[in-house]
């Protein structure tokens, strides 16, 4: 079975900065992709970024890029010039390549913007 | 971009009555997956569907089972309700082997039971 682990259960950054989440995973896998979602106090599961484990380019998405370190099974979150719009909770997710899809998530991060 | 909706957005229950979850898609999409969002714990997987009639369960299945007799339409019931299952309830679709390969998730129920 698979595991996420963030450690980080909260982190407050100053608006502009930028700022680091953590994740790392356990997997026997070969071939699986990762996830970064966002749930602002909207509640809803808006997709950051994803990454394929067989791509050893990391994935950028304007602002926001991953540091993906498949030997370590690590999966970190870089958010540049953060934004008060950035204050959410922040799930890593790992799915497995072939099979039914399931996505195994991590605890999260509170992530908080000070103006 | 409605895509997916769960109903209803919240909901207030009493311990030991019946209650079920509706999560409809417009995205005919095979794999519908129902989680609850706990804090300290994430989101964790309840059931999925992988296909009309075909389901299966995932790691806190107890209490709960489900149904899909459509493509569109995939329901968790919860058989008689708990305090344990107060949370927030989020439906997803995935759309595989898509360009945007990932879930699209509902807006999520907030049940509560009393």
């Amino acid at each position: 079975a698979q595991t996420v682990t963030q450690s980080q259960p909260e982190m407050s950054v100053q608006e502009a900065e930028t700022v680091t989440l953590s994740c790392t995973y356990d997997t026997s896998e070969n071939n699986y992709y990762l996830f970064w979602y966002k749930q602002p106090p909207s509640r809803q599961m808006i997709l950051v970024i994803r990454q394929e484990a067989y791509k050893q380019q990391n994935a950028t998405e304007n602002r926001f890029s991953v540091n993906f370190q498949k030997a370590a099974k690590s999966f970190s979150l870089k958010i540049s010039d953060s934004q008060l719009g950035d204050t959410a909770m922040y799930f890593c997710a790992f799915m497995k390549h072939l099979g039914n899809e399931k996505l195994t998530f991590g605890t999260g991060t509170r992530l908080t913007i000070i103006p | 971009d409605a895509g997916i909706t769960q109903s209803p957005r919240h909901k207030v229950t009493e311990t030991g009555t019946p209650v079920t979850l509706r999560c409809h898609q417009t995205e005919n999409h095979r794999y519908m997956y129902w989680y609850r969002q706990d804090p300290g714990h994430g989101l964790r997987l309840i059931h999925y569907s992988y296909g009309v009639k075909d389901t299966d369960k995932g790691e806190v299945s107890d209490g709960y089972s489900v149904s899909r007799s459509k493509t569109e339409d995939f329901l968790l019931t919860l058989e008689s309700a708990t305090s344990s299952q107060t949370s927030v309830y989020f439906c997803a679709i995935s759309d595989r082997g898509g360009q945007n390969y990932g879930y699209t998730f509902g807006s999520g129920t907030r049940l509560t039971v009393v």
